[in-house]
């Protein structure tokens, strides 16, 4: 299994502002992928990082709102840029396991936006 | 459109219950289905996966049940402990190039 860490854990920013969100993995993967999930709610896909290449948007979210940095196999950052309070949710870091059927994730990014 | 849903939000059972989560998906091209656990603050984790040409799979206490006549998912935790209690999620995947989730149901077990 893969060890993920996210940081920060939460954080309480204001409207306007942006946060980046910061995701190690202890291994080497190719895929990594960002979710959101609202509170009381699942886990919704916001997009998928490859190393190398431009991440792969879902539908309803868009590079300039999120924008996603891959700078090499172990690491990532998700930006949640000009935030709202529609923003508040927790942010969710995950990456494909070795058997290619199971993903593991981060503890989550608790954002709230005020 | 594609979605992978629940059918009841909450459950609540007794310490040493049989517990079964249901879960409805409406995608017959998936390979996988996942059943997540994920506890307060934390990320979801793995608890078992099922591929799409098998009818049931079983782990340690936990069984997961296909029916893909009826496109249903389940999933059995056996001999329920109060360490079972979070929000369990299932997901379909299609050649893992992505994770659609189902919205959840949260399992709260009375000692």
């Amino acid at each position: 299994s893969a060890v993920i860490s996210q940081k920060p854990s939460r954080d309480i920013c204001q409207r306007g502002t942006s946060l980046t969100i910061q995701c190690q993995v202890d291994s080497q993967v190719t895929m990594m992928f960002w979710y959101r999930q609202q509170p009381g709610q699942s886990l919704t896909l916001i997009a998928t990082a490859n190393q190398g290449s431009e991440a792969t948007y879902e539908s309803g979210f868009v590079i300039d709102k999120f924008p996603i940095s891959r700078p090499n196999l172990t690491f990532s950052t998700l930006t949640v840029s000009n935030m709202s309070p529609e923003d508040s949710s927790i942010y969710l870091c995950s990456v494909e396991g070795q058997s290619g059927t199971e993903a593991f994730f981060g503890q989550g990014t608790r954002l709230t936006v005020v | 459109g594609e979605s992978v849903g629940l059918h009841l939000p909450t459950l609540s059972v007794q310490e040493g219950d049989n517990s079964i989560i249901n879960c409805a998906y409406s995608n017959s091209a998936s390979d996988y289905f996942i059943w997540y656990k994920q506890e307060s603050g934390k990320g979801p984790q793995f608890i078992i996966d099922i591929r799409s040409n098998m009818d049931k799979r079983q782990g340690q206490r936990v069984t997961v049940l296909l029916n893909k006549t009826v496109k249903h998912l389940s999933l059995q935790i056996a001999a329920t402990q109060p360490g079972d209690s979070a929000v369990y999620f299932c997901a379909e995947t299609r050649g893992f190039q992505k994770l659609v989730f189902g919205t959840g149901t949260r399992l709260l077990v009375s000692p």
